[in-house]
């Protein structure tokens, strides 16, 4: 157990809908990661929060978009769903940004789109 | 940009040593990572290596890394049947301000011969 957990764990939803993933960061860690795991893509770095304020931003759709709150969980929203959303998505967490810090992994939600 | 390659299969027999082979692109890398991703599972952390090492050795696993080749392997000793896995490489290149999110291979499925 890494310490960081994500709900929910399967979401299963229509094209065109909206969801959001919550994540919550192991205890003390600052910096929050979004990745996207397909079969086609692999496992792709979305954006990366720290201490509530954007970081970093990879390969995320316009459509997507996070946020993270005071308290540290941050929350993926992806929005006009299409098939293609349909992965896993997981969230790391680590102490700092960049550096010594290593990050570690939730179990991820697995997205359906129907 | 950056790459990350990894051979998407190896087969061994248990008892015997895996070595998962990794290649990077990108020379400004300062951490490489190893996880480790079980069926229906998120990823959990094995080890990491910091790009100024050329070895490290944690219990069964010993990391190599060719920084003029950027090379990297991953040498799974007495390997188990609970050693069948997917095996991510990961590179953290120095952000000098841009992403530091992680840059994953494809990942090697390991399988475990009897």
């Amino acid at each position: 157990d890494s310490g960081v957990t994500q709900t929910p764990k399967h979401l299963i939803t229509a094209t065109g809908q909206r969801v959001t993933l919550r994540c919550s960061p192991r205890s003390g860690d600052l910096s929050v990661y979004w990745y996207q795991q397909s079969l086609d893509q692999g496992l792709q770095f979305l954006i990366q929060y720290y201490n509530g304020e954007e970081r970093a931003k990879g390969n995320i759709l316009e459509r997507f978009s996070a946020q993270q709150f005071p308290d540290l969980h941050s929350e993926l929203n992806l929005s006009s769903l299409e098939l293609g959303d349909s992965a896993l998505y997981f969230c790391a967490s680590s102490v700092i940004s960049g550096g010594t810090d290593t990050q570690y992994f939730g179990p991820g939600t697995r997205l359906t789109v129907l | 940009g950056e790459d990350v390659e990894q051979s998407l299969f190896l087969s061994v027999r248990e008892g015997d040593s895996s070595v998962i082979n990794c290649t990077y692109t990108d020379s400004s890398s300062t951490y490489l990572y190893w996880y480790k991703q079980e069926p229906g599972a998120g990823l959990q952390l094995l080890t990491y290596i910091f790009s100024n090492m050329d070895m490290k050795q944690d219990q069964r696993l010993t990391v190599l890394l060719n920084k003029k080749d950027k090379h990297l392997s991953l040498r799974i000793a007495d390997t188990q049947t609970g050693d069948s896995a997917i095996y991510f490489c990961a590179e953290m290149a120095d952000s000098g301000g841009g992403a530091d999110g992680l840059t994953f291979g494809k990942g090697t499925h390991l399988i475990i011969q009897p």
